[in-house]
């Protein structure tokens, strides 16, 4: 159990347009999802917070409205970039708690952003 | 806040020797304490966690690691390593609170075994 999915897995977009990735709980309901960033050859930075059914929170230095995050259900949480540039291109990656489960995070696959 | 520290940053040892990844937290509450490793190419996996007990841990694939309280202290153990365990490791924490509590990564270990 505890499986974590992100969709898609690769994405290449044009400079400019915006790009939604989904972190999804497979076999779980999951209250609260986290956000990370990795690039290349480097740690995970955690970008957001994301709680079901309130706003998420942003760390400091991460545009809230570039990336725009929703956690519309118990298993469904939302990464959009939005006006994706070049340096936005990085590997994204989601984690999530069990809901009344240990404060532990099961990790998705990971989603590479590259943006032309 | 807390932070966590992984002093070594690449790694390189011969096939079946010994290893020890060092991991030093500074936070002086209760933490959970976990190690993620994350292979070339692939997604991030772990290794092992640490919420209460025993304080040496032992998880998938051989690794084990012993958290000393007084040192802020999960270093990572495996008595013989393989090459296929050469990765990245992270060494992570949060704060043992009721409810999700974000995770602070150290900044990773790069292990190289070579045959």
């Amino acid at each position: 159990g505890a499986v974590v999915s992100q969709h898609p897995s690769r994405v290449i977009c044009k400079s400019g347009t915006s790009v939604k990735i989904e972190c999804r709980s497979l076999d779980f309901q999951a209250t609260t999802m986290f956000w990370y960033r990795q690039f290349p050859k480097k740690s995970l930075m955690l970008m957001a917070t994301s709680n079901e059914g309130s706003k998420a929170t942003y760390e400091q230095g991460v545009e809230k409205d570039k990336f725009l995050i929703n956690h519309a259900s118990l298993t469904l949480s939302t990464l959009t970039v939005t006006s994706a540039h070049p340096e936005d291109s990085s590997f994204y990656i989601c984690s999530a708690v069990r809901a009344g489960g240990l404060n532990e995070q099961f990790f998705g696959p990971g989603t590479r952003l590259t943006v032309l | 806040a807390q932070s966590v520290s992984q002093h070594n940053h690449h790694v390189i040892l011969s096939e079946a020797a010994s290893l020890e990844l060092g991991c030093n937290y500074s936070y002086g509450g209760t933490v959970n304490l976990f190690w993620y490793v994350q292979y070339p190419g692939q997604h991030l996996q772990l290794l092992l966690k640490y919420f209460s007990g025993d304080p040496l841990v032992k998880g998938i694939k051989g690794f084990e690691a012993e958290f000393i309280k007084s040192k802020f202290s999960f270093n990572l153990r495996k008595p013989s390593v393989q090459w296929s365990d050469t990765a990245e490791y992270f060494c992570a924490v949060n704060i043992n609170t009721g409810t999700a509590s974000k995770l602070t990564f150290g900044t990773g270990t790069r292990l190289q075994v070579t045959l």
